[in-house]
């Protein structure tokens, strides 16, 4: 089992429409969490960094933990074609180094 | 954007041949990471550092070495390239004392194709 699962889509939505993209993870001890968004031909790039359960929210963008369940969460608010990329989410193991989900392909439709 | 640049960015070569990979900070951040990202795998970390020569293992780090002589600098090796070797690097970069928990942040990548 990896330590970070992630489906890898695609997903695909209308323009306006919220997204719920997920990812589901085995270590309980694991603590800090993050999003990055990677489109295509270019790095991954940090959206929203997380440490409690509960939610934070940075404008159209909403992470949400439930350490209980092992569960993080990104929504976007009122989807743009330009939010059409892959989603990367990101945990900190007990080394202090990153394990990435495989990421999920979101496409927005006009 | 992070101030990170990797070069060369595109990159085609014969098996066994040395390859060596660029990634340049200016940010003056301690720790630099080396990734491969492949279909089906995700970004799996290859090599990173802590410091001016000092450098550490990652997850999949056999038929790769690194060097840091600068801040600035961390340089990725290919000493006999194999085709498994095929994938798109990221070279990242982190902040902080220990470099604990503090975000990444990621370069625009590498795409390297070994024949």
């Amino acid at each position: 089992q990896k330590e970070v699962e992630q489906d890898p889509g695609p997903l695909s939505v209308p323009e306006g429409a919220i997204v719920s993209l997920n990812c589901t993870y085995s270590n309980s001890a694991f603590q800090y969490f993050m999003w990055y968004r990677q489109y295509s031909r270019k790095g991954p790039e940090l959206l929203m960094y997380t440490y409690s359960s509960g939610n934070k929210e940075d404008g159209r963008f909403t992470a949400q933990v439930d350490k209980s369940s092992k569960y993080i969460s990104l929504f976007i608010r009122d989807s743009q074609p330009s939010d059409s990329a892959t989603y990367l989410c990101a945990i900190f193991n007990a080394g202090n180094m990153l394990t990435f989900g495989g990421g999920t392909r979101l496409m927005v439709k006009p | 954007d992070a101030g990170i640049t990797q070069s060369p960015r595109h990159k085609v070569t014969e098996t066994g041949t040395p390859v060596t990979l660029r990634c340049h900070q200016t940010e003056n951040h301690r720790y630099m990471y080396w990734y491969r990202q492949d279909p089906g795998h995700g970004l799996r970390l290859i090599h990173y550092s802590y410091g001016v020569k000092d450098t550490d293992k990652g997850e999949v780090s056999d038929g790769y070495s690194v060097s840091r002589s600068k801040t600035e600098d961390f340089l990725l090796t290919l000493e006999s390239a194999t085709s498994s070797q095929t994938s798109v690097y990221f070279c990242a970069i982190s902040e902080g004392v220990q470099g604990g928990n503090q975000p990444q942040h990621f370069g625009d990548g590498t795409r390297l194709s070994i024949l």
